[in-house]
């Protein structure tokens, strides 16, 4: 089975801490998301991978960076967090089927995080 | 206009109603298409692929409209079990969900 681990279910930080969220596939793919999901908002995209040390911002990039150095890790950074940040984080890799189709999205289990 | 579109009802339907949700997307290059469902504070898993042909799984149809650029999914026989939030998957270069369709089974 792909399992994709986030590093913390609950996360508790400070307005302007730096905040690292860590993703870690085991299947070999290719392609990375981060989202957040928030009440009525749905997942937004956040930033997406499609190699190491690539990145592409997605639809709402503002306040949050992110670093592939690894095809199996892919980390979220809240450069200075800020209240608004306060949402529930998830992560998703995706491959490639022999045929060069996409595969569907396998998502880690979230991580909440309030920003106080 | 927004790339994936869908009715965030909520839907609420008696046990062995049929319902059905479609979510509409902007990009016509868009390549892959799923339906993914969500429970109550856990991740989305994937429900079923969307394929052109349209495909079956037990209960749950799903249908491509490329030409008015569309999804759909039909749950027959509704169980209680099938509440939960159902989101619409467009891939192309990006994988983008659209804001989910809840719905809730009655007894």
């Amino acid at each position: 089975d792909v399992k994709v681990t986030q590093s913390s279910r609950y996360l508790v930080k400070r307005t302007g801490e730096k905040v690292f969220l860590e993703c870690v596939q085991d299947m070999d793919h290719e392609n990375m998301f981060w989202y957040r999901q928030d009440p009525g908002l749905g997942l937004r995209l956040i930033y997406f991978s499609y190699d190491v040390k690539m990145k592409e911002k997605g639809d709402i990039p503002e306040g949050y960076s992110v670093s592939r150095e690894k095809k199996e890790r892919f980390s979220l950074i809240l450069e200075s967090a800020s209240t608004n940040q306060t949402s529930m984080y998830l992560c998703a890799s995706r491959g490639r089927s022999g045929s060069g189709e996409d595969t569907e999205a396998f998502f880690g289990q979230g991580t909440r995080l309030t920003v106080v | 206009r927004k790339e994936v579109e869908q009715d965030p009802g909520p839907f609420n339907v008696p046990e062995g109603a049929t319902v059905a949700f479609n979510c509409t997307y902007s990009n016509s290059a868009s390549q892959s298409f799923f339906w993914y469902r969500q429970d109550c504070r856990k991740e989305p898993k994937l429900l079923m692929s969307v394929y052109s042909s349209g495909n079956e799984d037990g209960r749950f149809t799903a249908q491509l409209n490329r030409a008015s650029q569309y999804i759909s999914l039909l749950i027959r026989d509704s169980k209680l079990s099938d509440s939960a939030t159902y989101l619409c998957v467009i891939g192309y270069q990006k994988v983008t969900f659209g804001t989910g369709t809840k719905l809730q089974v009655i007894p």
